[in-house]
């Protein structure tokens, strides 16, 4: 059980392009879910927590106009970076909250910007 | 705000040898869950072990426990009968704040040696 999704695997994209991660809880229902960006041999950095029904709570730094992060369902939240660049490749994992405030992540989506 | 110190960027063992993973945290909060998570080549994060804080007895999960010591802010991770499958990425992440968010620390690479 708790297994957690992500859609695409990987995805490459022109700048200036936005692109769409999805991120799913499959057996498991998450009214908190967080979105995370790791480079390269660095570790995770929180980039928002994503509520069910509510606005997400961006981390200082994270540009939320850039970074846009929907939580539509308790199943389903996704992060859209807009007008994307070079630099915002890297690897973006989500992780969602179970019952016992454990987290279950996603495998993660490698995002190249060319 | 919560900072997590590994101060191991690179640990080695010997299959089927024990090895600890040091990780120290700073908090002002009395109540909240400490992880182990390890993260291998293929970037999926893996729960190793949790800890509440309230438990004065040291977690176990097989081959892995720990050794919390609350009034220190230690929480070290002891990997016995090291197996090649367990080279991998390691990170504490103690869990804390109003939304329960994870702070990862740096990270410690492990490598097993045959």
């Amino acid at each position: 059980g708790a297994v957690v999704s992500q859609h695409p695997s990987w995805v490459i994209c022109k700048s200036g392009t936005s692109v769409k991660i999805e991120c799913r809880s499959l057996d498991f229902q998450a009214t908190t879910m967080f979105w995370y960006r790791q480079f390269p041999k660095q570790s995770l950095m929180l980039m928002a927590t994503s509520n069910e029904g509510s606005k997400a709570t961006y981390e200082q730094g994270v540009e939320k106009d850039k970074f846009l992060i929907n939580h539509a369902s308790l199943t389903l939240s996704t992060l859209t970076v807009t007008s994307a660049h070079p630099e915002d490749s890297s690897f973006y994992i989500c992780s969602a909250r179970g019952e016992a405030y454990e987290q279950y992540f996603g495998p993660g989506t490698r995002l190249t910007v060319t | 705000a919560q900072t997590v110190t590994q101060s191991q960027p690179e640990m080695s063992v010997q299959e089927a040898e024990t090895v600890t993973l040091s990780c120290t945290y700073d908090t002002s909060e009395s109540d909240y869950y400490l992880f182990w998570y390890k993260q291998p080549p293929s970037r999926q994060m893996i729960l190793v072990i949790r800890q509440e804080a309230y438990k004065q007895q040291n977690a176990t999960e097989n081959r892995f426990s720990v050794n919390f010591q609350k009034a220190a802010k230690s929480f070290s991770l002891k990997i016995s009968d090291s197996q090649l499958g367990d080279a991998a990425m390691y990170f504490c992440a103690p869990q804390m704040g109003s939304a329960r968010q994870l702070t990862f620390g740096s990270g410690t690479q492990l490598t097993v040696l045959p």
